[in-house]
């Protein structure tokens, strides 16, 4: 099982502020089986970025994301109000157990 | 564009079974992998297993042995199954569509979620 962790628990900051959350995996992700979501309040997950770097369709361009092997970072280029919500990794490459990390809250500071 | 919706009761009695529906609307359950997710009250994610459109499935080993999912083609539904349920099985479940057409995709769209509470 490929257990992920991510960093920090909790981002204080104000928009237009950036923002860096990390996910580390205990393993390497193999073809960058990487994923990104955001979930707010009383909603369902919400696809961001996948492939490690790759944006979903109609997400905005200040999301992006980085990152191989074992270490993967989204960044927010400028927060804006609508982006305050908890961002979750996911890893699907090892596809007979699929694991999210813990989540990193955004919350304004 | 495809949208999933979740059904089922929100109330189920500790050691019984827990039967969710998620109905597929905008598309076909066909050549798709499918999940599903919970997420227990104030806390993070977690996979429960994915049946592809044939009927082969995959589950989460920590699950595994009380977890069944079914898929019904002629109506575009998938379901899932969890008997001898207890309190630690209160969660929003999700269901999910695999947003490629391999296993190894991410999730993408969600269904909206339905709270299940396990009672005693």
């Amino acid at each position: 099982e490929i257990v992920l962790t991510q960093s920090p628990g909790t981002l204080s900051l104000s928009p237009g502020e950036r923002a860096t959350l990390s996910c580390r995996a205990s393993q390497s992700i193999s073809i960058n089986y990487l994923a990104w979501y955001q979930q707010k309040p009383g909603r369902a997950p919400r696809l961001l970025i996948y492939g490690a770097s790759s944006r979903a369709t109609g997400i905005p361009d200040r999301f992006s994301g980085s990152g191989s092997g074992t270490d993967f970072t989204l960044t927010i280029s400028r927060l804006e109000p609508e982006d305050f919500a908890v961002y979750y990794c996911q890893q699907y490459g090892g596809s007979t157990r699929i694991t999210f990390g813990p989540g990193t809250k955004v919350d304004i500071k | 564009q495809v949208q999933l919706q979740e059904s089922g009761p929100g109330l189920v009695k500790s050691s019984e079974t827990l039967s969710l529906t998620c109905t597929v609307s905008g598309g076909s359950v066909n050549n798709y992998y499918w999940s599903w997710i919970r997420q227990p009250p104030g806390k993070g994610l977690e996979w429960i297993g994915y049946i592809y459109y044939t009927g082969s499935t995959t589950y989460n080993p920590s699950l595994r042995g009380r977890v069944t999912m079914s898929v019904d083609r002629s109506k575009n539904q998938f379901s899932l199954k969890l008997t001898s349920v207890t309190a630690a099985d209160t969660a929003t479940y999700y269901c999910a569509r695999h947003g490629g057409r391999y296993s190894t995709s991410p999730f993408d769209p969600w269904g909206q979620g339905t709270l299940v509470t396990i009672s005693s």
